[in-house]
């Protein structure tokens, strides 16, 4: 049973290009969260999806990014225009999603991005 | 200040000795978990404790939570070389989605 699967592990963006970070959840997982970490910090939550619907994206800028998980394939953070500031770490985590939400979440590997 | 605030912010001990860290946290929980991350990796989940838990035990680790303190400390005794990692709590918040994570304890452990 595979774990959560993120790729790619390491991207490298110059900036104005689109970046576009996948994750494949656990089997028979059906939340998804994303989350950015900048070197030396906690996890900062950016949205939290369950199939084809955003639940809770509070934590993700306005402009620029964007997020999906459609019924078929891997969730998708999408960031447009990237920018220096851009270059972190992106978590994927997944969650069975029969409490609500509120319950275990297991991670990705994560994507590396640097924005040159 | 950010809910799930951990303290201390990094700590190194000898291997065999006891490992206490804090995280404090603002608004009503429904759990708290703790996590650990190796360097350049995911997290992995240690021990998930419900609002109405006060001590949890899983192996050399154990976990308690004061909820008229708002805060909870994760303790890993015996401490081994390999336990050498950042700590996280993550926190919940009652009526919502979202984990919220502390900056994280950076714990070494010297053989």
């Amino acid at each position: 049973n595979a774990g959560v699967m993120q790729n790619p592990r390491h991207l490298v963006r110059r900036r104005g290009q689109e970046a576009r970070l996948r994750c494949s959840p656990m089997k028979g997982h059906s939340h998804v969260y994303w989350y950015r970490q900048l070197p030396e910090e906690g996890l900062k939550f950016m949205v939290y999806l369950q199939k084809e619907n955003i639940i809770d994206e509070s934590g993700m800028p306005k402009e620029r990014f964007s997020a999906e998980f459609p019924k078929e394939g891997p969730s998708i953070l999408r960031i447009q225009q990237v920018v220096r500031g851009d270059s972190a770490a992106y978590f994927c985590a997944s969650s069975p999603g029969d409490t609500g939400g509120q319950e275990t979440q297991y991670f990705g590997p994560g994507t590396r991005l640097l924005v040159l | 200040s950010q809910q799930g605030e951990e303290d201390p912010q990094a700590l190194s001990i000898q291997e065999g000795e006891n490992a206490t860290m804090n995280c404090s946290y603002k608004t009503s929980i429904n759990n708290l978990q703790w996590y650990r991350q190796n360097s350049g990796r995911g997290l992995v989940h240690l021990i998930l404790i419900r609002s109405n838990e006060r001590e949890k035990h899983s192996g050399r680790l154990r976990v308690t939570l004061d909820t008229s303190k708002k805060s909870s400390s994760l303790l890993i005794t015996a401490s081994r070389a390999a336990d050498t990692a950042s700590y996280f709590c993550a926190t919940d918040s009652t009526g919502g989605f979202k984990t919220i994570f502390g900056a994280g304890t950076r714990l070494f452990v010297k053989a």
